[in-house]
């Protein structure tokens, strides 16, 4: 399966400043989704990254304050804008790759804290 | 549109005891199936996948999941629990074909009892 390296793994950034998170994966993938853990919260899908266009947002998410890129087939990053306490929480890269025996796999995850 | 339902939130086994987790989905159409594994402090790792066939998936580390398209289940099962497999379970489901997102339960906290 793809292996995504995740950066960074933790990081602890001060109220009203931003936090890009970067997401490589060693073989080309089709999809690349970013998602959104909460203390002690399932997962929540924040947007769907498309190479080579805007991304998807879900409801709820706006690209304003959560700004992704993906320059290419391998490689993507999502912003976390204007931080408040509120955004604390473990953001996890996804892809999809039918060279991936059609699954999903997951990234290590940013822990974010937010003071 | 997709749900799904875990309905316990914590689960108390003790070691070499069986274990089922229970997961309900709502979907209108043939589903992608999925249960994954977060220890604390890590990422989600692939227990197993149903996509089609035998309703009966083997995954790693000893677990198996069952697809029950009339009770719209798919429980997670293991004939002997281990204390390494103390960790948050999750299932998720998502659109045939692949490359849609996935919508995850409520997840299920395991602890195992030495």
């Amino acid at each position: 399966s793809a292996v995504i390296s995740q950066k960074p793994s933790r990081d602890i950034c001060q109220r009203g400043t931003s936090l890009t998170i970067q997401c490589q994966v060693d073989s080309q993938v089709t999809m690349m989704f970013w998602y959104r853990q909460q203390p002690g919260q399932s997962l929540t899908l924040i947007a769907t990254a498309n190479q080579g266009s805007e991304a998807t947002y879900e409801s709820g998410f706006v690209i304003d304050k959560f700004p992704i890129s993906r320059p290419n087939l391998t490689f993507s990053t999502l912003t976390v804008s204007n931080m408040s306490p509120e955004d604390s929480s473990i953001y996890l890269c996804s892809v999809y790759g039918t060279g991936n025996h059609y699954g999903y796999t997951f990234g290590s995850g940013t822990r974010l804290t937010v003071v | 549109a997709q749900s799904v339902t875990q309905p316990d939130i914590h689960i108390t086994v003790s070691e070499g005891a069986s274990l089922e987790l229970r997961c309900n989905y709502s979907y209108g159409a043939t589903p992608y199936l999925f249960w994954y594994v977060q220890s604390p402090g890590q990422g989600l790792q692939l227990l197993l996948k149903y996509f089609s066939g035998d309703t009966l998936v083997q995954g790693i580390k000893g677990f198996e999941a069952e697809f029950k398209r009339s009770q719209s289940s798919f429980n997670l099962r293991k004939p002997s629990v281990h204390w390494s497999d103390a960790a948050e379970y999750f299932c998720a489901v998502g659109a045939a074909g692949g490359g849609n997102k996935l919508t995850f339960g409520t997840g299920t906290q395991l602890k195992v009892e030495l």
